[in-house]
């Protein structure tokens, strides 16, 4: 079945680092691909999405690029800040299917 | 605004004792979920509505009920909770397809 991998972490950084958070996935069909944030004591928001292959998306300085040929959906940021430390997870929505898959997340820790 | 509201954020209760964790939308939308995260686990689905009067399993749906008597509401029901329930409960509501996932803020359950 579908599937989505990610770095566990935790993952510690200094202010102004650069970040990547690697992501890859196992779909059957042609999945639409998405990053959720996690801040502390809240529920989870969309942070971006891509819907079809070499697409990519991009929020609050945050990218990733839908790589069909690798399965991959890597988060980047260039420069990190404090109010970035959270919890990331890589998903899935396939459209054969009614469901998000979640990747684990990746606890992100951002010091100044 | 939109909103998905779970109702209570926290919870201490005894093996047996049964409860329900109510989550509520305004946003009119078909699909509500329920899902619970727990560390190194990530977020795992337990039941879903595609509409009113409509629920299916999830991944992880034993030890708990569902109902969806009306679009808005989408309560979990724990009829006998055991310790390993303890967790963090996240209702969602989703558009469906290449859409967004919209997280209530989540309920902490510990059953004793």
């Amino acid at each position: 079945g579908d599937s989505v991998t990610q770095m566990e972490g935790p993952v510690t950084l200094s202010e102004e680092a650069f970040l990547t958070i690697n992501c890859t996935y196992t779909a059957t069909g042609y999945p639409s691909l998405f990053w959720y944030v996690q801040y502390p004591g809240e529920g989870l928001q969309l942070l971006l999405k891509a819907t079809k292959a070499d697409d990519k998306g991009s929020n609050k300085g945050f990218e990733a690029t839908y790589r069909k040929e690798t399965t991959s959906f890597h988060l980047e940021k260039g420069s990190v800040q404090v109010s970035d430390s959270a919890v990331y997870f890589c998903a899935l929505s396939d459209q054969g299917y009614d469901k998000v898959i979640f990747g684990p997340g990746t606890s992100l820790s951002v010091i100044p | 605004e939109a909103q998905v509201t779970q109702n209570p954020r926290y919870l201490i209760t005894v093996t047996g004792k049964k409860l329900t964790v109510t989550c509520s939308q305004n946003m009119n939308h078909e699909y509500m979920s329920w899902y619970r995260q727990d560390p190194g686990l990530g977020l795992r689905q337990i039941y879903y509505s595609m509409n009113v009067e409509v629920t299916d399993k999830g991944d992880v749906p034993e030890g708990y009920k569902v109902s969806r008597k009306e679009k808005r509401n989408f309560p979990l029901i724990l009829e006998s909770p055991s310790p390993n329930q303890t967790s963090l409960y996240f209702c969602a509501t989703w558009t469906g397809g290449t859409g967004e996932l919209f997280f209530g803020e989540g309920s902490r359950l510990t059953v004793l």
